[in-house]
């Protein structure tokens, strides 16, 4: 178990609704990224999250937004739902230091997605 | 634009015997490569990592390679277990993040 937690874990959303997905990070983790995993395809980096502040964003649009709060939890946020956003999305965290990341990167169980 | 390729979808290997996975990047900027090992309906859960400035890491049944000069880099179980199936990626890491492989389907058979 990696100490990484998902909620919920399965969800189904109508096309054009917007959905929160919720992550709290690894204990002494402060960095917490996002991945959307396809069927069939490895996970593909949305964004990642650092002392309450985006850093660093994939091919991703805008309507994919997140937060980061003071105890590093995070959240992600989809709004206008279409039906290509049917995925597994898995967070992430680790620690970094002003030096950057560790490889040390642990992932939650994820989120199930389907969007009808 | 895929930076991080595994060229093999599965891997068909008898109990007891090597596996062997394997991963090509096409980015010099990567700076350190990991493995993770996933089951169904799980999130992937780490194995090993190197760093690009090593060429090997062992971790008990687990061996990573790393070839800088062909951009390669390969994962070594032995002895392989029937619990060792599932998808196995391959990973990246550039700056703030992953980039992942598509994954190769290990499946190993008693």
């Amino acid at each position: 178990e990696t100490g990484v937690t998902q909620s919920p874990t399965h969800l189904i959303k109508t096309r054009g609704q917007q959905v929160t997905l919720r992550c709290s990070s690894q204990s002494g983790h402060n960095t917490v990224s996002w991945y959307q995993q396809a069927l069939g395809q490895g996970p593909q980096f949305i964004f990642q999250y650092y002392r309450e502040e985006e850093n660093g964003r994939g091919n991703f649009p805008p309507r994919f937004s997140g937060l980061q709060f003071p105890n590093y939890s995070s959240e992600l946020n989809v709004n206008a739902l279409e039906l290509d956003d049917s995925a597994l999305y898995l967070c992430a965290s680790s620690f970094r230091t002003h030096r950057g990341s560790g490889n040390t990167i642990y992932f939650g169980e994820g989120s199930w997605l389907t969007v009808v | 634009d895929q930076q991080v390729k595994q060229n093999s979808p599965s891997l068909s290997v008898q109990e007891g015997r090597i596996s062997i996975l394997n991963c090509d990047y096409t980015n010099s900027m990567f700076d350190y490569f990991l493995w993770y090992k996933k089951y169904p309906a799980e999130g992937p859960t780490f194995l090993i990592s190197i760093s690009s400035i090593k060429d090997k890491n062992e971790d008990g049944r687990f061996t990573v390679f790393l070839n800088k000069s062909a951009k390669h880099l390969s994962l070594h179980i032995v002895p392989s277990q029937p619990g060792d199936s599932a998808v196995y990626f391959c990973a990246a890491s550039y700056g703030n993040k992953l980039v992942f492989g598509a994954g190769t389907i290990l499946r190993v058979k008693s």
